[in-house]
């Protein structure tokens, strides 16, 4: 493997179930990124990893709960979700995080579905 | 405050021509990085270009360029004999302090290449 992988690419679920989606980046990076992606909606930054430690949660609900267990893992925990998550999850990686020269690489994306 | 505007929702262009899109951005920084990428309708965001606030010169990548006016704040990103698989959503994004570094997106532009 190569890159940013993401699984699942596609998921479905009800409101009462619990799910995690998993991100793996391959490329020695030490900051990875999970995003929203809505229809009609800008890009939305939710938590950022930096060597493993949280460095940003961006007023994200607690139905979602990240996890990074090392700097190449990135998880996403997701329980009681509302049909209003429904979208394009994207997960990313970066060398460091801490420059402005700092290029984002990304995931394929896990397609979400809340029913 | 932090801002990338993308005044464009959608563009066509003929196969084999050049095409121009868009990006304004507003910040106080001195230091701040400028990125291009194509999200394909397979979801994954694709890296592109990057342009750095203190590069005298425009950065190219191929067939991609940045046209880079700093006085005006704006980080045009140039195709050049566009192909039918260039099709798909460009985004504009800026690396940002605010504290932490991240990016900020814009609204994206979808280019349609026409045979």
């Amino acid at each position: 493997e190569t890159g940013v992988t993401q699984t699942p690419r596609h998921l479905v679920m009800g409101m009462t179930n619990k799910k995690s989606l998993k991100c793996e980046q391959h490329l020695g990076h030490n900051a990875m990124y999970w995003y929203k992606q809505s229809a009609k909606k800008p890009l939305e930054l939710m938590f950022v990893y930096n060597f493993k430690e949280q460095t940003e949660n961006n007023s994200v609900p607690s139905r979602f709960s990240p996890e990074c267990p090392n700097s190449s893992h990135l998880f996403l925990h997701l329980h009681t979700l509302q049909p209003e998550d429904s979208a394009l999850y994207l997960c990313a990686s970066s060398q460091a995080g801490t420059s402005v020269t700092d290029t984002q690489y990304f995931g394929p994306g896990t397609r979400l579905t809340v029913l | 405050a932090q801002k990338i505007t993308q005044t464009q929702p959608g563009m066509f262009v003929q196969e084999k021509e050049a095409v121009t899109l868009d990006c304004t951005y507003d910040t106080s920084d001195q230091s701040y990085g400028l990125f291009w990428y194509k999200q394909p309708s397979s979801g994954e965001m694709i890296f592109l270009i990057y342009q750095g606030s203190y590069d005298e010169q425009n950065a190219t990548e191929g067939r991609y360029s940045l046209n880079f006016q700093k006085a005006r704040k704006s980080a045009n990103l140039v195709i050049s004999a566009s192909q039918l698989g260039d099709s798909a959503m460009y985004f504009c994004a800026m690396s940002a302090t605010s504290g932490t570094y991240k990016y900020i997106f814009g609204t994206g532009t979808r280019l349609k290449v026409l045979a």
